[in-house]
């Protein structure tokens, strides 16, 4: 089975501080995506990534940023939080060729104060 | 481009009774279509895809799905809804491009009355 592990479950962080969310899949997957869920919005794209050190914009970039260094680890990273980004964020991977399904990690529920 | 309409963002049925959750895709090109669900605190799962094989798509847990072309329209259904039915579901379309993009709908929060 694919596993798609995310650091935490759950996060507090105050205004300003840099965020780090770790999102590992075990299934060599080439495609990996950050989406943030937010009630009455359903899942939006932050970021995806298709290759190592490779990243494209989603429909919400803006006060985030991606890494990927490693094929089987993306990051995204809050450089200074703000507490219009309290959120559930959602990783997911892909790479079955001719599939295009996701596979999504738990979820890491962010608040920010 | 592709996108998804799921018509209504919560839906209630009885213990046993029929589980009808509407989705409509928009798609310039034969899309691919799924059905998630998302138990509370939890990520998604996948209930069922269709990719253009049968147009009556089986899935987990009772679950199906029926491809409309003419409709455009991809209804989650069960027979006989359960409890732990209780979730939300989300509909979602991929344009089989290079990099594995889906576009979810908004949401449908099932609830379950005893």
């Amino acid at each position: 089975d694919v596993k798609v592990t995310q650091s935490s479950r759950y996060l507090v962080k105050r205004t300003g501080e840099k965020v780090f969310l770790e999102c590992v899949q075990d299934m060599d997957h080439e495609n990996m995506f950050w989406y943030r869920q937010d009630p009455g919005l359903g899942l939006r794209l932050i970021y995806f990534s298709y290759d190592v050190k490779m990243k494209e914009k989603g429909d919400i970039p803006e006060g985030y940023s991606v890494s990927r260094e490693k094929k089987e680890r993306f990051s995204l990273i809050l450089e200074s939080a703000s507490t219009n980004q309290t959120s559930m964020y959602l990783c997911a991977s892909s790479g079955v060729i001719g599939n295009y399904e996701q596979y999504f990690g738990p979820g890491t529920r962010l608040t920010v104060t | 481009a592709q996108s998804v309409t799921q018509l209504g963002s919560h839906v209630s049925v009885s213990e046993g009774a029929l589980v009808l959750l509407r989705c409509n895709y928009s798609s310039s090109v034969p899309p691919y279509l799924f059905w998630y669900v998302q138990y509370p605190n939890q990520g998604l799962q996948l209930l069922l895809k269709y990719t253009s094989a049968a147009t009556l798509v089986k899935g987990i847990n009772g679950f199906e799905a029926e491809f409309k072309k003419s409709e455009t329209s991809f209804h989650l259904t069960k027979p006989s809804a359960h409890m732990s039915d209780a979730a939300e579901y989300f509909c979602a379309v991929s344009d089989r491009g290079r990099d594995d993009k889906i576009i979810f709908g908004k949401g449908t929060r099932l609830h379950i009355l005893p």
